[in-house]
């Protein structure tokens, strides 16, 4: 049963750039949840998806960010327009229906430039 | 929003145990949380207690909750130099994990 997957797991981008993160949770998990980290910090929440819906997205940035989970494939994050403070490491996790219990990937570190 | 936090560092010496402490904000949190986080990798789910427990052991890991201070703690008996690592707590509540900023485990040989 393979784990969560992110790609890619490196991710460099000019500033201005868009970076595309994708997810794909583990199978059978239906709820997806994306956290940042910037260097020398915990995760901070940012979304938590399910299925083609948005529950929270209380700890995404108001602008420039948005994540989706489609019916079929990854789930996404996209910043647009990226800065120099999008640089760190973004996590994904994934849960069964009704637990709490969050699996979490090997994440995507975002550079910059 | 809920405050967690712990102590940044920690070093002990191969075969001791070692002690990671943890305070939060949120009484009404109702799972709590240990991940282990190594080098440029992703998190790793340690082990987690229920609001309503107060002690949980799992092997070399004894989890403890004073839920009335807030306070949870992680003790690693027999500490190895592959528990090398930072911990993170992360009380959650209605799906919604908050982190700690880690606490870097340094085990000596």
């Amino acid at each position: 049963n393979a784990g969560v997957m992110q790609n890619p797991r490196h991710l460099v981008r000019r500033r201005g750039q868009e970076a595309r993160l994708r997810c794909s949770p583990m199978k059978g998990h239906s709820h997806v949840y994306w956290y940042r980290q910037l260097p020398e910090e915990g995760l901070k929440f940012m979304v938590y998806l399910q299925k083609e819906n948005i529950i929270d997205e209380s700890g995404m940035p108001k602008e420039r960010f948005s994540a989706e989970f489609p019916k079929e494939g990854p789930s996404i994050l996209r910043i647009q327009q990226v800065v120099r403070g999008d640089s760190a490491a973004y996590f994904c996790a994934s849960s069964h229906d009704g637990s709490n219990e969050q699996f979490f990937g090997p994440g995507t570190r975002l550079t910059v430039l | 929003g809920e405050d967690v936090e712990q102590s940044l560092f920690l070093s002990v010496r191969e075969g001791d145990s070692s002690v990671i402490n943890c305070t939060y904000t949120d009484s009404s949190s109702t799972y709590l949380y240990w991940y282990k986080q190594e080098p440029g990798a992703g998190l790793q789910l340690l082990t987690y207690i229920f609001s309503n427990m107060d002690m949980k052991q799992d092997q070399r890991l004894t989890v403890l909750l004073n839920k009335k201070d807030k306070h949870l703690s992680l003790r690693i008996a027999d500490t190895q130099t592959g528990d090398s690592a930072i911990y993170f707590c992360a009380p959650a509540k209605l799906n919604k994990f908050y982190f700690g900023s880690g606490t870097k485990l340094n085990v000596k040989p």
